[in-house]
């Protein structure tokens, strides 16, 4: 099975700008985990999406929005870009399931510089 | 509320010697616990993940971690290092059901230094 895509690898805006990050999951995961990487913060999650269905959001403002479509690819968007936006985003894919088979494959992440 | 520290945030050892990376978590509900390991500029690989049964569990690349409940305990550990093991590792908890669906909490991660 493939894995866990995320496109594009790197990305430089400026300040004030909208970014979208794409992420696809591993076949029949039906689960999608979006997660903000700094040197500062370490790893903490953005918000979790289920059959096109946001089941969980973390502690981010709301210029960070996200979406599933219906063959579970995701997407995250964050408008008014600021300077400490800038960081690794990782996205995870499951099966989404509360069993203690459903387990987070991760993909390469999109680093995103704000300038 | 779950919460992940991991002890160290650099260790170093020479190659062939003992491993040891330490994680303790807190939750309030029985925790699913992961080790995940990220080489630079990549994402994260899971090592090798604790649900239920045995409280030891072996991953990949010979790493293994003991569940210690008593001690709310999750180290890393293995037998000899070597030099492809230099990586930053992280340890995660996970509970599941109501706000946790999809969400990880991860340590602040240990680097792993192997000198020749």
């Amino acid at each position: 099975k493939a894995g866990v895509t995320q496109t594009p690898r790197y990305l430089i805006k400026t300040r004030g700008q909208q970014v979208t990050l794409s992420c696809s999951p591993i076949s029949g995961h039906r689960s999608v985990s979006w997660y903000q990487q700094t040197p500062g913060q370490g790893l903490q999650f953005l918000f979790e999406y289920f059959s096109e269905t946001q089941r969980n959001k973390g502690n981010f403002p709301g210029r960070f929005s996200g979406r599933q479509f219906s063959n579970s690819r995701s997407e995250m968007n964050v408008s008014t870009l600021e300077l400490g936006d800038s960081a690794l985003y990782l996205c995870a894919s499951s099966q989404g399931t509360t069993g203690s088979t459903d387990t987070q494959y991760f993909g390469p992440g999109t680093r995103l510089t704000v300038l | 509320a779950q919460s992940v520290t991991q002890l160290g945030s650099h260790v170093s050892v020479s190659e062939g010697a003992l491993v040891l990376l330490r994680c303790n978590y807190s939750s309030s509900v029985p925790p699913y616990l992961f080790w995940y390991v990220q080489y630079p500029n990549q994402g994260l690989q899971l090592l090798l993940k604790y649900t239920t049964g045995a409280t030891l569990v072996k991953g990949i690349n010979g790493f293994e971690a003991e569940f210690k409940k008593s001690e709310t305990s999750f180290h890393l550990t293995k037998p000899s290092a070597h030099m492809s093991d230099a990586a930053e590792y992280f340890c995660a908890v996970r509970t599941f059901g109501g706000t946790s669906y999809g969400k990880l909490t991860f340590g602040q991660g240990t680097i792993l230094t192997v000198h020749p």
